[in-house]
């Protein structure tokens, strides 16, 4: 079966500087991954995702991820946060073609301090 | 206009009532999805449909029943609440294309509170 490891509950992270959200996954083969934000009150909102080919992928706002499949890891990173970035973060792995629904993680919670 | 749309956005229901919370999707998807959110346990999928004809069991399905009306829409009952069934509902549809790349795109959410 597949599963999401959010490591991290919380992270607090001081505006402007770097962030990384770790994620791992537990999956049978190639997965097709993603992030979403989900800011207060708010639905989720695709970040980025990658299937296939670059293992860096670029999303929305200025977020990026990169996928090692050594490590089974799809960290997201953003250089330099911004205190609109203060949400929750969900890591997703979904199936190759098929359609049986994604698979989420527990959810990592970002703090932005002034 | 919102390509996912949810209905009702907030309700409370007491114990033991029926109570169905809808879903339509302006984006041509074949595929529809509901999941629940729990603090802390991130999204776990109830039920997720094909199309019309095409209704399969998710992670946590007991207690729910969906209903697929036309592709458009897709609807979830809880047909007697239980206060464990607190939760903030999400409807997801999706598509895969012609190259089996498919990503989800989610409802605004239900948030649902059962005294």
């Amino acid at each position: 079966a597949q599963s999401v490891t959010q490591p991290d509950i919380h992270i607090t992270v001081s505006e402007g500087a770097s962030l990384e959200l770790r994620c791992n996954y537990s999956y049978g083969a190639t997965p097709y991954l993603f992030w979403y934000v989900q800011s207060p009150g708010q639905g989720l909102q695709l970040l980025l995702k990658y299937f296939s080919g670059d293992t860096l992928v670029q999303g929305i706002k200025g977020f990026e991820a990169e996928f090692k499949r050594s490590q089974s890891s799809f960290n997201l990173r953003k250089p330099s946060v911004h205190w609109s970035d203060a949400a929750e973060y969900f890591c997703a792995v979904g199936p190759r073609g098929g359609a049986d629904g994604l698979t989420f993680g527990k959810g990592t919670h970002l703090i932005i301090q002034p | 206009d919102a390509d996912v749309t949810q209905t009702p956005r907030n309700r409370i229901t007491k114990t033991g009532k029926r109570i169905m919370l809808e879903c339509s999707q302006t984006k041509g998807h074949d595929r529809m999805y509901w999941y629940r959110q729990d603090p802390g346990l991130g999204l776990r999928l109830i039920y997720y449909s094909f199309d019309v004809k095409d209704i399969n069991k998710g992670e946590i399905s007991d207690g729910y029943s969906v209903s697929r009306q036309a592709q458009a829409k897709f609807s979830l009952s809880l047909e007697s609440a239980i206060p464990n069934q607190t939760a903030l509902y999400f409807c997801a549809t999706s598509d895969p294309g012609t190259n089996l790349q498919e990503t989800q795109y989610f409802g605004p959410g239900t948030r649902l509170l059962v005294l």
